[in-house]
């Protein structure tokens, strides 16, 4: 198993930008989450899917931030406008129904710097 | 939601076995004690998840004592290769509604010295 996909690894973009960050869970998990990580405060969940709906997005820090899951194998985290405050490493992982939800695998990451 | 107390750091040898210990006051029945594993760069890892008493697997053991108030994560004969930040989760392992408890601390931070 290929494990959960990230692209970018990396993304640098100017302030006001758009940005998309994309995530391709492991086949057969049902649970997609989306979280942010910053020295200042750690690992924060964002928002979650189950079987492609949004269960929970009381994390999304404010409406410049929106999560999509249009099939099981696809997620998007997008940012419009990007502020430079919102530079930080994003984790997508997934988990699998009937199994334990806090047995979570993360990607690698995608590190944004918004400049 | 439960709140978890762990060191910021610690330091140990090559060789040694090293234990972590985390406070988790307000634990409720339906939670699980969960430690995930994190190295620069990477994502989270889980490493190992109990309710109650002693878990073991190829990785580390798990020790819960009877109230369940705290929970000591038990790395035995560390390598550099464990120098890592490791957090303790505790929340409702099977109840889908409450991804949300799932929160990650400040973690701590263990250095294995050669």
């Amino acid at each position: 198993d290929a494990g959960v996909i990230q692209s970018p690894r990396h993304e640098v973009t100017e302030m006001g930008q758009e940005v998309t960050l994309r995530c391709k869970p492991i086949s057969g998990h049902d649970y997609l989450f989306w979280y942010r990580q910053t020295m200042m405060r750690g690992l924060e969940l964002l928002i979650y899917f189950n079987n492609n709906v949004p269960i929970d997005d009381s994390g999304m820090p404010e409406d410049r931030f929106s999560a999509k899951m249009p099939n099981a194998s696809f997620s998007t985290l997008k940012i419009q406008p990007s502020e430079p405050r919102d530079s930080a490493v994003y984790f997508c992982a997934s988990s699998r129904a009937g199994g334990s939800y806090n047995e979570q695998f993360f990607g690698p990451g995608t590190r944004l710097t918004v400049l | 939601l439960a709140k978890t107390t762990q060191p910021i750091s610690m330091d140990s040898y090559e060789g040694q076995e090293v234990n972590i210990t985390c406070s988790h006051n307000n634990i409720a029945t339906n939670d699980y004690i969960t430690w995930y594993q994190q190295f620069p760069s990477q994502g989270p890892r889980f490493i190992i998840q109990g309710y109650k008493t002693k878990v073991t697997n190829e990785v580390a053991s798990l020790f819960i004592p009877a109230d369940r108030k705290s929970s000591t994560l038990s790395l035995p004969r560390v390598s550099l290769s464990d120098t890592a930040v490791y957090y303790c989760l505790v929340g409702d392992a099977f109840s889908s509604g409450s991804a949300r408890q799932l929160t990650f601390g400040s973690g701590t931070q263990l250095t294995v010295l050669p």
